[in-house]
């Protein structure tokens, strides 16, 4: 059965700091994989996803996830956190139906 | 460019109306869906259409209907609301091409009292 995990349902850094969100995901075969982010009150908004090839890809607003088959995870990261980055962050996967994780809440601290 | 629009916006019905939530988009796309958001639970799919006159179920269908009657319109029906369909309802529509992704629309917020 397709599943994604988000283990982390809130997070807080600080401006400046370095961000990394985990997923893990189960599905049958080779894995598309994406990134959304949802500020309050609005939809949806991709930030990145992966298909196949290089397995770091890069994402909008200085995103990137780096895709490890061994360890079925898409983590995304971010080197420097702005606070305008606060959000919630869910990662899915899917090919024509998607299956989203639960979601991670960042806070971003002065 | 509108891409996926959605109303009404917000909505408050009594436990046993009806009504039906509009999703409209203007990509051209095959692919349609409905998923309500929850909180901790993340969004999870209700019905979905691969095409004009085409639906099927997803996750969670009890309670909900649908239809397709244009290409561009994906209609979510709720027959008699229950204070468990108090949600936010996300529509989102693809490409049929398999490496592709979902783009969404602004959601409609339910509260069944």
């Amino acid at each position: 059965a397709q599943s994604v995990t988000q283990p982390d349902i809130h997070i807080t850094v600080s401006e400046g700091a370095s961000l990394e969100l985990r997923c893990n995901y189960s599905y049958g075969a080779t894995p598309y994989l994406f990134w959304y982010v949802q500020s309050p009150g609005q939809g949806l908004q991709l930030l990145l996803k992966y298909f196949s090839g290089d397995t770091l890809v890069q994402g909008i607003k200085g995103f990137e996830a780096e895709f490890k088959r061994s360890q079925s995870s898409f983590n995304l990261r971010k080197p420097s956190v702005h606070w305008s980055d606060a959000a919630e962050y869910f990662c899915a996967v899917g090919e024509n139906k998607f299956y989203f994780g639960s979601g991670t809440k960042l806070n971003v601290k002065p | 460019n509108a891409g996926v629009t959605q109303t009404p916006k917000f909505r408050v019905l009594k436990t046993g109306q009806s009504m039906t939530l509009l999703c409209a988009q203007d990509m051209n796309h095959e692919y349609m869906y409905w998923y309500r958001q929850d909180p901790g639970m993340g969004l999870r799919l209700i019905h979905y259409s691969v095409g004009e006159g085409t639906t099927a179920k997803g996750e969670v269908p009890d309670g909900y209907n649908v239809s397709r009657l244009k290409k561009q319109n994906f209609l979510l029906g709720l027959e008699s609301a229950a204070p468990s369909q108090t949600s936010v309802y996300f529509c989102a529509s693809s490409y049929k091409t398999v490496n592709t992704e979902a783009f969404f629309g602004q959601g409609t917020r339910l509260t069944v009292v």
